[in-house]
């Protein structure tokens, strides 16, 4: 069965590093979103992409986060100067077709943790 | 503003009891989408059903079942007979009609715990 799939599983790093999270979405999905779970709350939509541009994002999404689709298959979530609260599990998501009635397929998520 | 607000931070059962997760919605769309999502310990999230604005028949499948009733803008999610294996953390979410970038708004989600 096709699965979305996220590397790396665990993130450590140092408060002020750039990091990049990948993902992986279903081959045949055109809409891809990334999500953030601080521990123990609950999932918020970070941004949603389309066509190679973004579609919508949140207010969580500043100027420090960006996303990219770099050679078709891999989607990107780049956070370029971490900082403590940016801490949480990060979920990358794709759907077939976009609008309120798809669902959308979740990957295994990658925890971050800024130190 | 949309909205997803469930009540129940924490349910435990023994297995084999029923259970009903509550989950209540806000929206001003006229077509929204209703969904949940199941957290297992691993983390991932899995996608249970969806069900749109205009569809409000309840609906069964195996152990599970969602009762969606506009009027009180409720979407319930009841497993029978539970098993150990049903414990995770379920989120139900909405998807509006004005959002049309498939953005879901999650609930907080209820944590299950189903002892043997």
């Amino acid at each position: 069965e096709p699965e979305v799939t996220q590397t790396p599983s665990h993130q450590v790093t140092q408060m002020g590093q750039e990091v990049i999270l990948r993902c992986v979405p279903i081959s045949n999905h055109l809409y891809f979103y990334w999500y953030r779970q601080i521990l123990g709350q609950k999932v918020e939509f970070l941004v949603s992409f389309y066509n190679n541009e973004i579609s919508e994002k949140s207010e969580i999404f500043d100027d420090q986060f960006s996303v990219e689709r770099p050679d078709g298959s891999n989607f990107t979530l780049k956070i370029r100067s971490t900082k403590l609260e940016d801490s949480a599990m990060y979920f990358c998501a794709s759907s077939e077709q976009g609008g309120s009635y798809t669902e959308a397929f979740f990957g295994q998520g990658t925890r971050l943790t800024v130190v | 503003a949309q909205k997803v607000t469930q009540a129940q931070t924490e349910i435990s059962v023994v297995e084999k009891e029923d259970v009903t997760l509550d989950c209540v919605y806000e929206t001003r769309d006229t077509t929204y989408y209703l969904f949940w999502y199941k957290q297992p310990p691993s983390g991932e999230l899995v996608f249970l059903i969806r069900r749109n604005s205009f569809d409000e028949q309840n609906e069964i499948s195996g152990r599970y079942s969602w009762n969606f009733q506009k009027s009180t803008s409720s979407f319930n999610f009841t497993i029978t007979a539970s098993q150990v294996v049903d414990s995770a953390v379920y989120f139900c979410a909405l998807s509006g009609g004005s959002s049309n970038t498939g953005k879901l708004i999650f609930g907080q989600g209820t944590t299950l715990q189903v002892k043997p």
